[in-house]
């Protein structure tokens, strides 16, 4: 069964150092998002991108953290410098504009723990 | 936005039936779709209600009445297994992103 892939699986910083998540989709899949989760909570939406252009990106604090998927196939989400209420798990997702139950392929995560 | 309400916490028996409601208040609401996860886990795709009614999926069925902005997805023959946050998410009309609830924990007891 085809996965989403992210790395690293866990990521352990000091506060104001550059922090960088990257996430490759299930191939043909045209929709990544990048969600941030909390424990204890639901995922949240940071950015998502329909091939290499962002389309919605209103809750992702630009001010630090940035996105990009340069040739619309893997991603890149970074955050720099990075805060201790920054640490969460980061998630990726993909999805196919073919489907009709708009299920998404989570990956596995990026563990963050900004100390 | 959407903002969408789950009890947090759930504990029934195993082999028992339970019942997960869902709420919520939405602007540009699509459709609601429920996702499972599994502590330390990835959130996975249980069902999607794009209609009003009840879809069903092997143990696991979903329902969603537009008109009461209501949702519920119902777990039959629990098995431990099942113990695991379960999250209602509300489609988007606008780019069909998901809008999370906080999650409702499921604790199945022998």
């Amino acid at each position: 069964e085809a996965e989403v892939a992210q790395s690293p699986r866990y990521k352990i910083t000091e506060k104001s150092q550059a922090v960088a998540f990257w996430c490759d989709p299930i191939s043909g899949h045209a929709t990544l998002y990048w969600y941030r989760q909390i424990l204890g909570q639901g995922p949240e939406l940071l950015v998502q991108f329909q091939d290499e252009s962002v389309v919605d990106d209103s809750q992702l604090p630009k001010d630090r953290f940035s996105a990009e998927r340069l040739k619309g196939v893997d991603s890149t989400l970074k955050i720099q410098p990075a805060e201790l209420g920054d640490s969460a798990m980061y998630l990726c997702a993909s999805s196919s504009p073919y489907g009709t139950n708009y299920g998404y392929t989570f990956g596995s995560g990026t563990r963050l723990t900004v100390v | 936005g959407q903002s969408l309400e789950q009890p947090s916490e759930v504990t029934a028996v195993e082999g028992a039936i339970v019942q997960i409601n869902c709420t919520y208040q939405t602007s540009g609401f699509y459709g609601l779709s429920w996702y499972q996860q599994h502590d330390g886990g990835a959130p996975t795709f249980l069902s999607y209600n794009a209609l009003d009614g009840l879809e069903e999926t092997g143990r696991f069925s979903s329902f969603l009445s537009r008109s009461d902005s209501y949702g519920y997805l119902l777990l039959q023959e629990l098995q431990m297994k099942d113990s695991a946050s379960y999250f209602c998410a509300g489609v988007s009309n606008s780019g069909y992103a998901l809008n999370f609830g906080k999650g409702t924990s499921l604790l199945v007891t022998p």
